[in-house]
């Protein structure tokens, strides 16, 4: 199998504190972890892409010092969203590509922050 | 650059009767194609891909797709639908010499009436 996980599955969190969502590769080694976006009823939209052991590769448009992504680990990447503001509400999700293995990606079942 | 267009937003359908959600895409190079499924408050699973060899393609839970190369499409098709197929659905295109990186289409709601 290839197994993502993603803590937490669902934050709720004040204006202007900062969140960590963490993405887990469970059964094997991801060189290569995707951040994506999703609005309400609206396709994923990619953020950044992290490989280990080096600096992430934000889309146009993302800003990199409001959206930090660590990706230490071989199985451990997180997304920090500093200086949360409610327009930061939407669904999270992270992806996973297997080393060694390039051609698809394993998706983790998503968080759901909410900034009130 | 690559796009994949979902003709369809929604697609209502009484359960056991047979459904086909489009998606074409546009690419100057040879593809790899994905469906995905998605449910509520929930990630992404894939359904089936295409990357090479037969151009139709059996999934999981019973769905299956024709990569048709002159007509730039990749429908998804299962002949009886259940209640429980209700979902998202997302079809998905990616660059084989490239980064691998899939573009995924809008999405179609399959909704399963009984």
């Amino acid at each position: 199998g290839a197994v993502v996980s993603q803590h937490p599955s669902w934050v709720i969190c004040k204006s202007g504190t900062s969140v960590k969502i963490e993405c887990r590769s469970l059964d094997f080694q991801a060189t290569t972890m995707f951040w994506y976006r999703q609005f309400p009823k609206q396709s994923l939209m990619l953020m950044a892409t992290s490989n280990e052991g080096s600096k992430a590769t934000y889309e146009q448009g993302v800003e990199k010092d409001k959206f930090l992504i660590n990706h230490a680990s071989l199985t451990l990447s997180t997304l920090t969203v500093t200086s949360a503001h409610p327009e930061d509400s939407s669904f999270y999700i992270c992806s996973a590509k297997k080393a060694g293995a390039q051609r698809e990606q394993y998706f983790g079942p998503g968080t759901r922050l909410t900034v009130t | 650059a690559q796009s994949v267009t979902q003709l369809d937003s929604q697609v209502p359908v009484f359960e056991e009767a047979p459904v086909e959600l489009r998606c074409n895409y546009s690419s100057s190079v040879s593809v790899y194609l994905f469906w995905y499924v998605q449910y509520p408050n929930q990630g992404l699973q894939l359904l089936l891909k295409y990357l090479s060899g037969s151009t139709l393609v059996k999934g999981i839970n019973g769905f299956e797709a024709e990569f048709n190369k002159s007509q730039t499409s990749f429908h998804l098709r299962k002949p009886s639908v259940h209640i429980s197929d209700t979902a998202e659905y997302f079809c998905a295109v990616s660059d084989p010499g490239g980064s691998y990186i899939p573009t995924f289409g809008r999405g179609t709601s399959l909704i399963v009436h009984p």
